[in-house]
């Protein structure tokens, strides 16, 4: 099974700055890897899709990175609405999610 | 516009089976397959499996194999999760999700609780 690592599991930051969110796989996956925005009570929201992709109708503000086993989320300029839980997803192997950021 | 709609929170007793619907609308149901994910209070995601609606095949996380069957009804759109041998540990929301590389539609979720 492929273990993906997230860090750091929680992150107290401000409107206005940049953050980033790291994901480590225990393997390479290549660039198959989504990231998720959940907000409390909500379904996850996919916002980027193979490493950097972007998902129709997200913000240019969130970037995704990376292939093999490391992977950046950036958000270039943080928004009141962005507080929120961040998950990464790989699929290249079966399918398995990092921890989780929670952003506050 | 892309829907899928789960069916309404369930309470069941230690040791009993719950089933859990998720309907798919605005695409065509067999081109993409379904994933299952649940989430316990406070907890993170996790992948419980994947059926592919083509065919039916399935593909469990080894955690719940033996307990779980996902299933489909392609006259309905309709995928079904079934877990057996509930545990209080079970106690989560589930949710279904369109799989197309990562997973890019998701239902609102179902909350099972599993209490005698």
């Amino acid at each position: 099974d492929i273990q993906m690592t997230q860090s750091p599991s929680s992150l107290s930051a401000s409107v206005g700055d940049r953050v980033i969110i790291t994901c480590r796989a225990s393997q390479g996956i290549r660039d198959d890897l989504g990231w998720y925005q959940q907000r409390p009570g909500k379904a996850p929201k996919l916002l980027i899709y193979a490493a950097s992709r972007l998902e129709g109708g997200v913000p240019s503000r969130f970037s995704g990175s990376g292939s093999g086993t490391e992977f950046t989320l950036t958000i270039s300029s943080l928004e009141p609405e962005d507080f929120a839980t961040y998950y990464c997803l790989q699929h290249n192997s079966d399918y398995s999610f990092g921890q989780g950021t929670k952003l506050e | 516009q892309i829907q899928l709609v789960q069916s309404g929170a369930e309470v069941q007793k230690p040791g009993a089976s719950v089933r859990v619907s998720c309907k798919a609308s605005g695409y065509t149901f067999n081109n993409y397959g379904l994933s299952w994910v649940r989430q316990a209070p406070g907890q993170g995601l996790e992948w419980m499996g994947w059926i592919s609606t083509h065919n039916g095949k399935t593909n469990y996380a080894q955690k719940f194999q033996g307990r779980v069957a996902m299933t489909i009804d392609t006259s309905t759109s309709t995928a079904y999760l079934e877990l057996g041998g509930l545990r209080s540990d079970d106690t989560a929301v589930y949710y279904c999700a369109r799989v197309w590389g990562s997973f890019d539609y998701w239902g609102q979720g179902t909350l099972v609780t599993v209490s005698s």
